[in-house]
C-alpha cells in the first residue's frame, strides 16, 4: 500500500520569504500523480500544484514549485516570496496512475506567515 | 462551473441517529469521492463512483456506511446509527473521467458532523 509522509507538522516563515515543505513517499509503482493541496482554515481544499511521475520537469505555478526527486521518492513545495494568504495547512497528496480511484494524503504540515 | 457542492455544511446529531449527506460534483465530472478527515489528519479514502457504479470501497467504510450515486449526478453518503467515534468532516471531490486531468480531484467545502 501507498503511504505518503509529512514529517513537518508545523512549519513558520517570514512575509517575503521563501519557505520548503517536505514530503516523502513510499510506492512500488511507477506511473503515479503527485499533488499538494492547500487547506485554509475552515475553508475547502484546493489544489495548489501537481506532478506526473514520468515528467522529470519539475512543476512551477506562479510562486510555488516543486522538487520532485522520483529515484529518492521525495517531493517538496517551495513558496517563495510568502504572503500572509498562504498560511494553511498543506497537504502532500499521491495517487496511482492505473487506479482512478482513492487519493493517499499526508497528515500535513501547518504554515504559519508572520508579518 | 459552480465547484463542488455540500449539504449539509454542519450536522449535529444523537448518538444512534442516521444521518444523510449530499455531494453535487462539477458538472460533467463523472467520477465522485468521499473522504473523512478528523482533526490534525489527512483525508482518509472512503469509496469512489464512476457513473452511477460503485468502484472501490475502503476498509473504513463499515456497514453502518452506505454511498449511492443515483443517475451519476449527485452522491449521497449515509451514517446509520451514529457513533461518537464517526465525528469528522465528511469531504466530497470529483474529477473528469476524459481530457485533461483526469487525475486532479477538486473537492468540495466538506460536511462537518458532530456527534453527541
Amino acid at each position: 500500500a501507498q503511504t505518503v509522509t509529512q514529517s513537518q507538522p508545523e512549519m513558520s516563515v517570514q512575509e517575503a520569504e521563501t519557505v520548503t515543505l517536505s514530503c516523502t513517499y513510499d510506492t512500488s509503482e511507477s506511473d503515479y500523480y503527485l499533488f499538494w493541496y492547500k487547506q485554509p482554515p475552515s475553508r475547502q481544499m484546493i489544489l495548489v500544484i501537481r506532478q506526473e511521475a514520468y515528467k522529470q520537469q519539475n512543476a512551477t505555478e506562479n510562486r510555488f514549485s516543486v522538487n520532485f526527486q522520483k529515484a529518492a521518492k521525495s517531493f517538496s513545495l517551495k513558496i517563495s516570496d510568502s504572503q500572509l494568504g498562504d498560511a494553511a495547512m498543506y497537504f502532500c497528496a499521491y495517487r496511482s496512475g492505473t487506479n482512478a480511484g482513492k487519493s493517499t494524503f499526508g497528515d500535513g504540515t501547518t504554515l504559519t506567515v508572520k508579518p | 462551473d459552480t465547484g463542488v457542492s455540500q449539504n449539509p455544511r454542519h450536522k449535529i446529531t444523537k448518538r444512534g441517529q442516521n444521518v444523510t449527506f449530499r455531494c453535487d460534483p462539477i458538472s460533467e465530472h463523472n467520477r465522485l469521492y468521499w473522504y473523512r478527515q478528523t482533526l490534525g489528519q489527512g483525508p482518509e479514502f472512503l469509496t469512489y463512483f464512476q457513473n452511477e457504479a460503485q468502484l472501490e470501497k475502503s476498509r473504513l467504510l463499515s456497514d453502518r456506511f452506505s454511498a449511492e450515486r443515483p443517475k451519476g449526478s449527485f452522491s449521497t453518503l449515509e451514517i446509520q446509527r451514529t457513533e461518537q467515534g464517526d465525528s469528522a468532516m465528511y469531504l466530497c471531490a470529483s474529477s473528469p473521467g476524459q481530457g485533461a486531468r483526469t487525475d486532479t480531484q477538486y473537492f468540495g467545502p466538506g460536511t462537518r458532523l458532530t456527534v453527541l
